[in-house]
């Protein structure tokens, strides 16, 4: 099946810094999302791109879709403390029925 | 407004007990999933359906059974739990045509086979 491979795994940073990860797949996807899990909640979504190339914010955050359509990337920057969680990557799959494939997630962690 | 609820939060079971695990939605959302979330794997699709009355395998089903009760509900069951199936649930719902393809989440049942 449709595999996304995200890192890193885990990040330690100090407050303030910025933040990059990202995400491949072997796979072309038309929508990337990132969504980030809380502890004991689920994922909520963060950013959603439709189009190859796409570069969308989000306050701090920011997302692109590769041009290859196999890859993504988040940037955060400026953390705060409650940046801390775990993110995940997701691409939709339109077979029939629509699915998304998650990536196997990075966690942050952040030093006040 | 609860959106996705998921019932119990907490379980452990015996291995080779059964139990059902619960999920519903008030926004009515045509298609739901269930997902298993396993530590350095994110989340993996065990089975989903589309609408109403219909259900579909996701990557790993076996062991697992659904059932779309309504529009509102949709359940997994596990017939006879293994050590395996120890993990925590989302259950999720998406409406049609939602144009960020945006999936709400419910905070997970967190299972211990023992």
């Amino acid at each position: 099946g449709q595999q996304l491979n995200q890192s890193p795994q885990s990040m330690f940073i100090q407050e303030g810094e910025d933040v990059s990860m990202n995400c491949t797949s072997s796979s072309i996807f038309n929508t990337w999302l990132w969504y980030k899990q809380e502890p004991g909640e689920g994922p909520v979504l963060l950013i959603a791109l439709y189009k190859a190339g796409e570069l969308t914010s989000n306050g701090r955050l920011t997302a692109q879709f590769g041009i290859t359509r196999k890859d993504s990337f988040l940037n955060i920057s400026a953390s705060i403390p409650s940046d801390v969680g775990i993110y995940f990557c997701a691409g939709l799959v339109v077979q029939g029925a629509q699915k998304l494939v998650f990536g196997q997630g990075t966690r942050l962690t952040i030093n006040p | 407004n609860a959106g996705v609820t998921q019932t119990p939060k907490f379980q452990v079971l015996k291995t080779g007990q059964s139990m059902t695990l619960q999920c519903a939605q008030d926004m009515n959302h045509n298609s739901m999933y269930w997902y298993r979330q396993d530590p350095g794997m994110g989340l993996r699709l065990i089975y989903y359906s589309a609408s109403e009355g219909t259900t579909d395998k996701g990557e790993v089903p076996n062991g697992y059974n659904v059932s779309r009760l309504n529009k509102r509900e949709f359940s997994l069951r596990l017939e006879s739990a293994a050590p395996s199936q120890t993990s925590v649930y989302f259950c999720a719902s998406r409406a049609p045509g939602a144009i960020n393809y945006g999936y709400t989440f419910g905070s997970g049942t967190r299972l211990t086979v023992v």
